[in-house]
């Protein structure tokens, strides 16, 4: 069975403190890793798809990579605009179903 | 691009009742859709995979006659929860993984609020 574990359960920063989010993964046979930023009440929305090893992708002060047990989430000069819930997925199958981690609280203070 | 919508965003409704929820993508086509629920706090559970006209494909232990689903377009998926008790009030979410682009992602409704008294 897939799994999908993230730690930390929750994240406390200063405005300007960097620091990474975890997702590690096991599965059988690897499709693609996302992650998702949620804020309360509302649907995850998209930030990145990683879908190799050695893959990188930034945007703005976040940077996703990927090795073939985990992904960070590299989170630089955070601003309180920043705190939400940090979500990773996996795809595996040919049937495009996402299994979710149980996310990260990320709460950066001014 | 890659919008997804959803309405209602909330509703209350009275137990015994049914309650559709609609899930449309915007600016592309999808095939497949998916249906979520999730609770406080917890992360996001799938209920069920829908199929642009095909029957959906629901997850252990969802019951199929209780969330109707329906695809009836490539741009529109529909959920509804048939004789509503409060056990059922949750935050319902769809995603739709656009068919033309070149990747696997699934792009996210805001999600609906369902509240049964």
């Amino acid at each position: 069975e897939d799994q999908v574990t993230q730690s930390p359960e929750a994240l406390r920063l200063q405005e300007g403190e960097s620091s990474s989010l975890n997702c590690s993964y096991t599965v059988s046979g690897l499709r693609g890793l996302f992650w998702y930023r949620q804020d309360p009440g509302k649907g995850p929305e998209f930030l990145f798809t990683l879908y190799s090893a050695g893959e990188e992708k930034e945007k703005e002060r976040l940077k996703a990579t990927l090795t073939k047990k985990e992904s960070f989430l590299h989170i630089t000069a955070p601003k309180p605009e920043d705190s939400a819930t940090y979500l990773c997925a996996v795809i595996t199958g040919s049937n495009y179903k996402l299994t979710f981690g149980k996310g990260t609280l990320l709460t950066v203070n001014p | 691009g890659a919008v997804v919508s959803q309405h209602p965003s909330r509703v209350i409704c009275k137990s015994g009742t049914s309650v559709k929820i609609e899930c449309r993508s915007l600016d592309f086509q999808a095939t497949t859709m998916f249906w979520y629920r999730q609770f406080p706090k917890q992360s996001l559970m799938l209920m069920a995979t829908s199929n642009e006209g095909s029957k959906a494909t629901y997850e252990q232990g969802v019951e199929k006659d209780k969330f109707l689903i329906n695809h009836a377009s490539l741009t529109l998926s529909t959920l509804t929860v048939t004789s509503a008790h409060p056990e059922d009030s949750s935050f319902y979410i769809c995603s739709a993984r656009d068919l033309g682009a070149l990747t696997d992602t699934q792009y996210f409704g805001p999600g609906t609020r369902l509240t049964v008294l």
